[in-house]
């Protein structure tokens, strides 16, 4: 079956050091984002992908980069983990721009310290 | 006015009861509209788009009202299985950034024995 994965599901870190979180789709699925879910916001958009080499900035983008070499991978990297980090971060794709179905990894909670 | 807004709850209602959730939005030129349920510590999953003559799935009946700029989701006897966090979604209109999906921070259900 197709799916979405996520990796680490769990990681800790200390404030400055770089952090790379992996996301991989089996959908096949041209678009692709990321969000992050924090108590009192909800979730917000971090970086989107609508194909291979196309990478556009969300809501809240600073602190934060993506690259799409192919497509199924979109890793979210933080350059300088800083504490205002910490936070569930999630992978979605979606087959189309129309569908309002986007499907969800399970999730990467993490922690900077 | 934030973009979408949503009653955060929680919603403690008895098993078998009815119970309605509402969520208003700002942008009146809003396309699309959805409910997601999102499990505790689990990722979301697309519930039920919203139509605008309205629409049925089993227990669930989603509404929409564009004159008020609101969206209803209504649950008929409740079951313990629903206790999770029912998050609004917005699509904007069509243009860029069409396909940037705005959440809601969510309303949480417990359906109580």
């Amino acid at each position: 079956d197709a799916e979405i994965t996520q990796s680490p599901r769990h990681k800790i870190t200390e404030t400055g050091r770089q952090v790379t979180l992996a996301c991989h789709q089996t959908w096949n699925h041209n678009n692709m984002f990321w969000y992050r879910q924090d108590l009192g916001h909800g979730l917000r958009l971090i970086h989107y992908s609508y194909g291979v080499h196309d990478t556009n900035k969300g809501e809240v983008s600073d602190g934060y980069s993506v690259s799409r070499s192919n497509t199924e991978d979109l890793p979210l990297t933080l350059e300088s983990a800083a504490s205002s980090q910490t936070s569930v971060y999630f992978c979605a794709s979606s087959a189309g721009l129309n569908t309002g179905e986007l499907f969800f990894g399970e999730g990467s909670r993490l922690t900077v310290l | 006015r934030k973009e979408v807004e949503q009653d955060p709850g929680p919603f403690n209602v008895p098993e078998g009861a009815t119970v309605a959730f509402n969520c208003t939005y700002s942008n009146s030129a809003s396309q699309s509209f959805f409910w997601y349920r999102q499990d505790c510590r689990k990722e979301p999953k697309l519930l039920m788009s919203v139509y605008s003559s309205g629409n049925e799935d089993g227990r669930f009946t989603a509404q929409l009202n564009r004159a008020s700029q609101y969206i209803s989701l209504l649950i008929r006897d409740s079951k313990l299985s629903d206790s999770a966090t029912y998050l609004c979604v917005v699509k904007p209109p069509s243009g860029a950034g069409s396909y940037q999906l705005t959440f809601g921070k969510g309303t949480k259900l417990s359906v109580i024995p």
